[in-house]
């Protein structure tokens, strides 16, 4: 069956544009994550979404990064007047409630100039 | 294109061998833990995971070992091939957080499989 997908696969941005990554999640996963990942770098846990519930946004590193998850299915990223510190891989991974094995996308590569 | 960083731990092993790859988590409070697989340009991808109770479990070619009492995790690859050559990473979480796990993972290591 289908992946996760990931939109668009790079993007380049000049500082101070804002940028949106979209994450389509498995069909019927109702867990879903964004992490980032920078060069020389793990993952970092950013935000999750499960269900109805309110999102665990711990993991956003300051308030000009946000998410949504409209329907319980798509997410959007939004980075708002980005810094060249924001460029990384933005990972979206999907899961199926309480379960743990998280099903990673592409990624979406951010390039801030 | 690259997807991971440049100044990862690295191991060199030669196709055939087994391949050990190491990782300390510092959460004593982390019971589950996973190992995934990150190929260049791609996104993570689930190996094998282990419960804290329980010290061993093998998968096709893949064995995690799991020591509480150190906080170390190991993931041995049998008869190494050309296609595991990726960045592995251990990452763990507890099933005790009413959450829907929030994994942290560590920085990685990469596996190059020379011929």
């Amino acid at each position: 069956g289908a992946g996760v997908s990931q939109s668009p696969s790079n993007k380049v941005t000049e500082k101070g544009k804002d940028v949106e990554l979209r994450c389509d999640p498995i069909s019927g996963h109702t867990a879903l994550y964004w992490y980032r990942q920078s060069l020389g770098q793990g993952l970092e846990f950013l935000i999750y979404f499960q269900g109805n519930s309110a999102p665990d946004k711990s993991g956003l590193p300051s308030d000009r990064f946000s998410a949504e998850r409209t329907g319980g299915s798509v997410s959007t990223l939004t980075i708002q007047r980005t810094q060249q510190e924001d460029s990384a891989v933005y990972l979206c991974a999907s899961s199926v409630w309480r379960l743990y094995e998280q099903y990673f996308g592409p990624g979406t590569r951010l390039t801030v100039t | 294109g690259e997807s991971v960083g440049l100044h990862l731990p690295t191991l060199s092993v030669q196709e055939g061998d087994n391949s050990i790859i190491n990782c300390a988590y510092s959460n004593s409070a982390s019971d589950y833990f996973i190992w995934y697989k990150q190929e260049s340009g791609k996104g993570p991808q689930f190996i094998i995971d282990i419960r804290s109770n329980m010290d061993k479990r093998q998968g096709q070619r893949v064995t995690v070992l799991l020591n509480k009492t150190v906080k170390h995790l190991s993931l041995q690859i049998a008869a190494t091939q050309p296609g595991d050559s990726a960045v592995y990473f251990c990452a763990e979480t507890s099933m005790n957080t009413g959450t829907a796990s929030k994994l942290t993972f560590g920085t990685g290591t990469r596996l190059q499989v020379t011929l």
